[in-house]
């Protein structure tokens, strides 16, 4: 059973617009959550970590959230650009060490128009 | 500049052929990652190495070997090729921190087709 679901799997929005996606999780124990930027054809970059209950972060036009009772992450994109337009991966970590094992989402497609 | 390298970037085999898939990192990361990445679904770990001849299974070992003589390099190969292993093949790499959250820095990506 997948233990990382992301929603919406899709998401259209013109250049400009606010958007915000969603990541619920079942993963135990969730050590971190950390999205993932991925272009068309190209690896996966890091574009944010959350470590503690209710932690909040921010990078630029990205920021995100996490509610560790929930099991919940959201990421909010502000004023979105072209280049935005990318598969965004939520993944949960069950240990901080490379002993604990990376649980992936499938990934939101999001398409920024102009 | 860190960076993870994949070689070949693009493959296409025939069923029953032979594939060897090579990854590089140049920051002397201990750990390294073999994944797959298949449309509609989250990437599964295929092996991961934890240092040189140190490698354990993932998630989907099946049908897959692993080979890290170097610390720099790690090799995925694929004997007899399926073509259920049509995929596109990530690698990554991380330190082993001492407690915080891991970060994993991956390659471009590998896509391979097996006709």
């Amino acid at each position: 059973k997948t233990q990382v679901e992301q929603s919406p799997q899709s998401l259209v929005v013109r250049q400009g617009e606010n958007c915000v996606l969603q990541c619920n999780y079942s993963v135990t124990p969730d050590n971190h959550l950390r999205w993932f930027k991925q272009d068309t054809g190209k690896g996966l970059v890091s574009l944010t970590v959350l470590v503690h209950e209710n932690d909040k972060t921010s990078n630029g036009r990205y920021s995100a959230t996490l509610d560790k009772d929930a099991k919940h992450s959201t990421l909010h994109i502000t004023a979105t650009l072209l280049d935005d337009t990318a598969t965004y991966i939520c993944v949960v970590g069950d240990r901080g060490s490379a002993l604990g094992r990376l649980h992936f989402g499938a990934g939101t497609q999001l398409i920024v128009i102009p | 500049d860190m960076k993870v390298t994949q070689m070949p970037r693009y493959l296409i085999k025939r069923m029953g052929e032979n594939v060897l898939l090579e990854c590089g990192q140049d920051m002397s990361h201990e750990t390294m990652y073999w994944y797959r990445q298949d449309p509609g679904l989250g990437l599964q770990l295929i092996y991961i190495s934890y240092d040189v001849d140190s490698n354990s299974e993932g998630d989907i070992p099946k049908g897959y070997r692993v080979s890290r003589k170097k610390r720099e390099h790690f090799s995925l190969i694929l004997d007899s090729a399926k073509t259920n292993q049509t995929s596109v093949y990530f690698c990554a790499s991380s330190l082993s921190p001492g407690g915080g959250a891991l970060e994993q820095y991956f390659g471009p990506g590998t896509r391979l087709t097996v006709l």
